[in-house]
């Protein structure tokens, strides 16, 4: 089955202690990104990546780290979360072209206390 | 920079009755227009998208969408709703900033159906 496998689903961490959400798909997308979703604010562009060793900044980049060693996976790195960090993540996916549209994974419920 | 303008955060339809949700976008260049569905804990599905093509579209669970550029709208239509569609939609307008194909998103519309 084609998707975008995000993990963890859930976690509350507390301040400054580094975390990793993984993201891998299995459609050999080139594109990947990372979001934020909060109430009243919708979704932001955390990071994207072209490709492997390729990767920009979104809208919300500070705080986050990302790497794309690999074509299927995009972590997304906390180095030291902060509350305001506390949120929804998805990760998505997509062949290169603004045409195909995003396949997003299930989502991460982070909460940083 | 492109946008997308939901109107209405939350909209209520008894069972059975018509769905709109409305989506009006800001664009100079023919856009790519979607709907994408959120069910509560859950991801964002693909419900249908717009790519220059026919201008009314069809997608999953029974959902169109009209794109209409004089009035620069993509409104979501079903015509009888049922309580599993019961959900957060989200229009979302593809934009291209260097390398970036990026999705700008409206607030999203909070869909209730009524018994």
């Amino acid at each position: 089955e084609a998707q975008v496998t995000q993990n963890p689903r859930y976690l509350i961490t507390v301040t400054g202690k580094k975390l990793t959400v993984t993201c891998s798909q299995n459609m050999n997308h080139e594109y990947m990104s990372w979001y934020r979703q909060d109430p009243g604010l919708g979704l932001r562009q955390i990071y994207y990546s072209m490709n492997v060793e390729v990767t920009d900044k979104g809208d919300v980049p500070e705080g986050y780290k990302v790497s794309r060693k690999e074509k299927r996976n995009f972590p997304l790195i906390l180095e030291s979360p902060s509350p305001n960090q506390t949120s929804l993540y998805f990760c998505a996916s997509s062949l290169i072209g603004g045409r195909h549209g995003y396949t997003f994974g299930s989502g991460t419920r982070l909460t940083v206390v | 920079a492109q946008s997308v303008t939901q109107l209405g955060s939350h909209v209520s339809v008894s069972e059975g009755a018509l769905v709109l949700l409305r989506c009006n976008y800001s664009s100079s260049v023919p856009p790519y227009l979607f709907w994408y569905v959120q069910y509560p804990n859950q991801g964002l599905q693909l419900l249908l998208k717009y790519t220059s093509a026919a201008t009314l579209v069809k997608g999953i669970n029974g959902f169109e969408a009209e794109f209409k550029k004089s009035e620069t709208s993509f409104h979501l239509t079903k015509p009888s709703a049922h309580m599993s569609d019961a959900a957060e939609y989200f229009c979302a307008v593809s934009q291209r900033e260097s390398s970036n194909y990026q999705l700008i998103w409206g607030a999203g519309t909070k869909l209730i159906i009524k018994p």
